[in-house]
């Protein structure tokens, strides 16, 4: 079974320092891997997709077979940054295709 | 404006009371769900359809019932509300390409049900 797991469910970083949220899965296949994330009063929304291997609002998340990893990253934090940001894993199993969330974390960046 | 609608966004009911919670999308996607999302355990799905009359059962059904009748509209049913489902539901759409599920979901702005 699938499994995605963020072990922090709270996280606080200075405004100007790096940030890292980390996102660990388990599956016995080749997952997609997704960032969501949730701003204040505003919907659940897509941050970024490993097969883009992009850069969305400074951060970025590669994805690392080996350690089973999906962590994301972004080298300043800013205040905009504080939400609830959720990784989620995507089965490719035809006609079955799961997205499972993992728990969330939520980011507060200290002014 | 394209986006997923969500009616009530807050409702407190009594256990026992049937009640639905409507969900419409105006994108012509043919993928819906809906997720429920409870303190320190994120987001868990309840029910997902990936075109009309196609529906299948996520990780928590127990309790909750969907139809897809129409493209647009997944309405997510609570026969006989208990104080366990008492949550913040979510439901979302996406597109299918080639049908196979891209990942990308477009959320609803969440219905926050009591049942007292």
């Amino acid at each position: 079974a699938q499994r995605v797991t963020q072990p922090e469910k709270l996280l606080s970083v200075f405004k100007g320092a790096p940030v890292e949220l980390k996102c660990n899965y388990s599956y016995s296949g080749s997952p997609e891997l997704f960032w969501y994330v949730q701003y204040s009063r505003q919907r659940l929304q897509l941050l970024l997709r490993h097969i883009s291997r992009e850069s969305i609002k400074g951060f970025t998340a590669d994805l690392n077979k080996g350690e089973t990893s999906f962590h994301l990253k972004k080298p300043f934090a800013q205040e905009e940054d504080s939400a609830m940001y959720y990784c989620a894993l995507l089965s490719p199993n035809f006609g079955n295709e799961k997205l499972t969330f993992g728990t969330g974390t939520r980011l507060t960046i200290i002014p | 404006e394209a986006q997923v609608t969500q009616n009530p966004r807050y409702l407190i009911t009594v256990t026992g009371k049937k009640l639905t919670v409507t969900c419409s999308q105006n994108m012509n996607h043919e993928y819906m769900s809906w997720y429920r999302q409870d303190p320190g355990l994120g987001l868990r799905q309840i029910y997902y359809s990936m075109n009309v009359e196609v529906t299948d059962k996520g990780d928590v059904p127990e309790g909750y019932k969907v139809s897809r009748k129409e493209k647009r509209n997944f309405p997510l049913i609570l026969e006989s509300p208990s104080p366990n489902q008492t949550s913040l539901y979510f439901c979302a759409s996406s597109v299918l390409a080639e049908e196979h599920h891209t990942g990308e979901l477009f959320f609803g702005e969440g219905s926050r049900l009591t049942v007292l």
